[in-house]
């Protein structure tokens, strides 16, 4: 049962335009939603995170939009640079002690 | 400050061998965890801890131990190891500051396990 769905593997952007990255969700008991990067190799790392009770959450480059009723978050990178090619996991936590749960994850190459 | 620190990044194991994955941490952070991701896969929860002391099940238990003396150690052992277990594992900490709630985890780089 995946309760944290990214249902495009891989994307490709031109450097300079928008990477929109998406995620979908099906507990409703969600409260918090993640992001993370990961390069090769290497741990994921933490990018950008949003409350339920709020629909945007911006950090420079990154933005996350939620929309509860449709149990959908995006993230957007603009302007979309090489450097950002990376999977990106979407994650969401539930309940007590900051248990997440993470999507499969989505390979975003950035061409310059 | 070096984060979270997993030994070995490598390693190979015959079935039915043992090991431990060791997970250090530096930050003082109360909470710790560690996950498992198999390829096409997102990240799996095996153990976690809330503190030195204190740890339960996550998602995908079976075949492993964790134990806690120390806020800063969280070592996973592998019991009997098996095909199954070829994956590579992620060892997390997290630390909820008083009136910030932060969710975001330090991960550290990863410990690839191959069992044949």
């Amino acid at each position: 049962d995946q309760q944290v769905k990214q249902n495009s593997p891989s994307l490709s952007v031109q450097e300079g335009r928008i990477s929109i990255l998406n995620c979908d969700y099906t507990n409703s008991m969600f409260d918090y939603f993640l992001w993370y990067k990961k390069y090769p190799a290497e741990g994921p790392t933490f990018l950008i995170s949003i409350s339920s009770i709020k629909d945007k959450n911006e950090d420079g480059r990154f933005t996350v939009f939620l929309n509860k009723s449709a149990k959908h978050l995006s993230l957007h990178i603009v302007p979309s640079q090489p450097g950002d090619s990376a999977v990106y996991f979407c994650a969401a936590r539930s309940g007590g002690y900051q248990k997440v749960t993470f999507g499969i994850g989505t390979k975003l190459q950035v061409i310059p | 400050n070096a984060g979270v620190t997993q030994t070995p990044k490598f390693r190979i194991l015959k079935i039915g061998q043992s090991m431990t994955l060791q997970c250090t941490q530096d930050m003082n952070h109360n909470y710790m965890y560690w996950y498992r991701q198999d390829p096409g896969m997102g990240l799996k929860l095996i153990y976690y801890s809330v503190g030195a002391g204190i740890t339960d099940k996550g998602e995908v238990p079976n075949g492993y131990n964790v134990s806690r003396s120390t806020t800063e150690d969280f070592p996973l052992r592998l019991e009997l190891a098996a095909p199954s277990q070829t994956s590579v594992y992620f060892c997390a900490s997290s630390y909820p500051q008083q009136g910030q709630i932060n969710y975001g985890y330090t991960f550290g780089s990863g410990t690839r396990l191959t069992v044949v």
